[in-house]
């Protein structure tokens, strides 16, 4: 396995722009999650997908905030008029296919976006 | 809802001191309980689970037990390594599948 991976891993923006990131899962992996993390805290859920449906959304994601994941494949997480408050890091994590001994969430490197 | 707690931190030690970073949670049901480990600059990597009542999760030297009568898993390390620095998080999985509710995070710094 080559394992979740993230791009970019850093990006820079200025305030009103829109940003678009990418996640790639773990192959095989139908289930793709989307976490913030600001910084000295502990990740917060965003929205998870099983194969192309998006089942759960948290409040956090704005409809600024949108996500696909068109082909069951990769994932994309946009945000649109980005705000000084978007700047974190934005992690992706995958798991297997459900059952109860597999539902280890795998994560990718992270996107750490700044905004000014 | 679910919700998780950690102790406050940071905590420092000495090179192969004795590790305890507690942690208590609040859940419906029977949550499966992870430690994850975050080094400077990377994502999360999965440290030990434990998915049952009194499992223990263990590797490399961690250890964490589910306790469900006292809501607990807390995280040891018996000799703690200058490498292990890092910060450490305590999660939880309501059901199969669904999304992680993370504690804040310990950081740990271990000096020679």
């Amino acid at each position: 396995d080559t394992g979740v991976s993230q791009d970019p891993r850093h990006k820079i923006t200025k305030r009103g722009q829109n940003v678009t990131f990418r996640c790639d899962p773990i192959s095989e992996h139908n289930r793709l999650y989307w976490y913030r993390q600001t910084l000295g805290q502990g990740p917060e859920f965003l929205t998870y997908f099983q194969n192309e449906a998006q089942l759960e959304k948290s409040r956090l994601l704005s409809d600024r905030f949108s996500a696909e994941r068109p082909k069951g494949s990769f994932s994309t997480l946009e945000i649109q008029r980005t705000e000084q408050g978007d700047s974190a890091m934005y992690l992706c994590a995958s798991s297997p296919p459900a059952g109860r001994l597999t539902d280890t969430q795998y994560f990718g490197p992270g996107t750490r976006l700044t905004v000014l | 809802g679910n919700s998780v707690t950690q102790m406050e931190g940071p905590v420092t030690l000495s090179e192969e001191a004795f590790l305890t970073i507690n942690c208590t949670y609040t859940a419906t049901g029977y949550p499966s309980l992870f430690w994850y480990v975050q080094y400077p600059g990377e994502g999360l990597q999965l440290l030990l689970k434990a998915t049952k009542a009194d499992d223990k999760g263990s590797n490399k030297g961690f250890e964490a037990t589910y306790r469900k009568e006292t809501t607990s898993f807390h995280l040891e390390k018996g000799s703690v390594q200058v490498s292990d620095s890092a910060v450490y998080f305590c999660a939880l999985s309501g059901t199969s599948g669904s999304r992680l509710t993370f504690g804040e995070g310990t950081q740990l710094t271990v000096n020679p």
